[in-house]
């Protein structure tokens, strides 16, 4: 079946530094392919999107990268903080509209 | 204002009982959603809803059941409940399709004795 990969499942950076977190979708056809922030026992929030007519996305120190060749999208962290530590999910759109998501990267930041 | 709401917040019950979760979104979307979270914090689909389709993830047990009395509503019943069902369930809403933004409540954490 359909089925997004996100890679790693866990991801650990010093304070400052830059973080990816990258996804691959199988369906061709996926158009839609957001990006979700968890934090310690709260709800997931969407943080970024991108549609499959545009390559990148960005908003403030986040930015969203998408290869429809490859079939694959990365989310882009800069100048880490504190307040970045969470899991973060990628999914995408499959034939009928329903989302697939990823298993998710537990995001470290180190001070 | 709480843009989706679910009740209650925790629940404790007992390996065999009934229970049911609520779910009211006040954001005027036309498409629910019910997940499931298990301790590996992987977020599993259980259903969609909208006023024209029930779409079931075909892994989801029969026990489950949704309903939604109103298109602002949309509330989880389990049958039988079983030690596996522990998890923490998200709501979650959207306005339109699986393409669109989805907002999620805070979460019913479940417990099976």
């Amino acid at each position: 079946g359909e089925n997004v990969e996100q890679h790693p499942s866990t991801l650990s950076v010093q304070e400052g530094d830059s973080a990816v977190i990258k996804c691959t979708y199988s369906d061709s056809a996926s158009n839609y392919f957001p990006w979700y922030k968890q934090e310690l026992g709260k709800r997931p929030q969407l943080i970024i999107d991108i549609r499959s007519n545009v390559g990148e996305k960005k908003d403030q120190r986040i930015a969203v990268t998408l290869n429809k060749t490859a079939k694959h999208f990365s989310l882009h962290i800069t100048e880490t903080q504190p307040e970045d530590s969470a899991v973060y999910f990628c999914a995408a759109t499959y034939s009928n509209y329903q989302l697939i998501w990823g298993a998710g990267t537990k995001l470290i930041i180190k001070p | 204002d709480t843009a989706v709401s679910q009740t209650p917040k925790y629940l404790v019950t007992q390996m065999g009982n009934d229970k049911s979760i609520k779910c009211e979104q006040n954001l005027g979307h036309d498409t629910m959603y019910w997940y499931k979270q298990d301790s590996k914090k992987f977020l599993k689909i259980m259903f969609s809803y909208n006023n024209k389709e029930l779409i079931i993830n075909e892994t989801v047990p029969n026990r489950f059941s949704p309903k939604s009395p109103d298109k602002a509503h949309l509330n989880l019943h389990i049958n039988s409940l079983e030690l596996g069902d522990s998890a923490v369930y998200f709501c979650a809403s959207s306005q339109g399709e699986g393409d669109q933004p989805q907002h999620f409540g805070d979460g019913t954490r479940l417990s099976i004795l």
